[in-house]
């Protein structure tokens, strides 16, 4: 069976600090791989979605890029966090029935 | 672009109560529709999903949601609601290019 994970769930940073979430995938191959934030009042904001080893689709400009080294790999990373990055990260994973299979989440805190 | 409105932010009902949550979608082509449920402290679970054929479609959980393509809508139902069903509801779309958007969600309470 597929699983996902997701690492770490909670994360203290100070602002400028770098930044690394990464999530794996297991079970399957070729999977279209996904960041959102979720924030109070906004729902699952899209960040970054991926259909492809070193395809990255970026959906809102801002501090943070992504990258996908690996099939089944996929990083979130900032070189200097601000405040308004704080939020919880979720990564996801489809294939073809379209149907999002969820990471349990990155709290991250920026100070 | 894609895009969905869920215009509740919160909807409180008693116990034994139907429900009906509202979600709006925007999408040139025919949609896949998706409702999840989110409780505290949890991922995101998927409730049920619209892809295509029969335009009402059943779900975990005793919910159900209808695809109405001339409102662009596709609201999620359930005919009595219980105190476990207390959460965070979230309508997607999956539009071109594998793109999945969310909307901004729901809060449902369920009072005694």
């Amino acid at each position: 069976s597929q699983t996902i994970h997701q690492w770490p769930a909670t994360l203290v940073q100070p602002v400028g600090s770098p930044l690394s979430l990464e999530c794996t995938v297991e079970g399957t191959s070729n999977p279209n791989l996904y960041w959102y934030r979720q924030a109070a009042g906004r729902g699952l904001q899209l960040l970054f979605y991926s259909v492809g080893i070193g395809q990255i689709s970026s959906e809102v400009p801002q501090n943070l890029s992504a990258s996908r080294p690996q099939d089944r790999q996929f990083i979130l990373s900032s070189k200097k966090l601000l405040l308004s990055d704080s939020g919880f990260y979720l990564c996801a994973w489809t294939q073809n029935t379209g149907e999002l299979f969820f990471g349990e989440g990155s709290r991250l805190t920026v100070l | 672009a894609q895009s969905v409105t869920q215009p509740d932010i919160h909807i409180t009902v008693s116990e034994g109560a139907s429900l009906e949550l509202r979600c709006n979608y925007s999408y040139g082509a025919t949609p896949y529709l998706f409702w999840y449920v989110q409780s505290p402290g949890q991922g995101l679970q998927l409730l049920l999903k619209y892809f295509s054929g029969d335009t009402l479609v059943q779900g975990i959980k005793g919910f159900e949601a209808e695809f109405k393509r001339s409102q662009s809508s596709f609201n999620l139902r359930k005919p009595s609601v219980h105190w476990s069903d207390a959460a965070e509801y979230f309508c997607a779309v999956r539009g071109g290019y594998q793109k999945v958007t969310f909307g901004t969600g729901t809060k449902l309470q369920v009072i005694p």
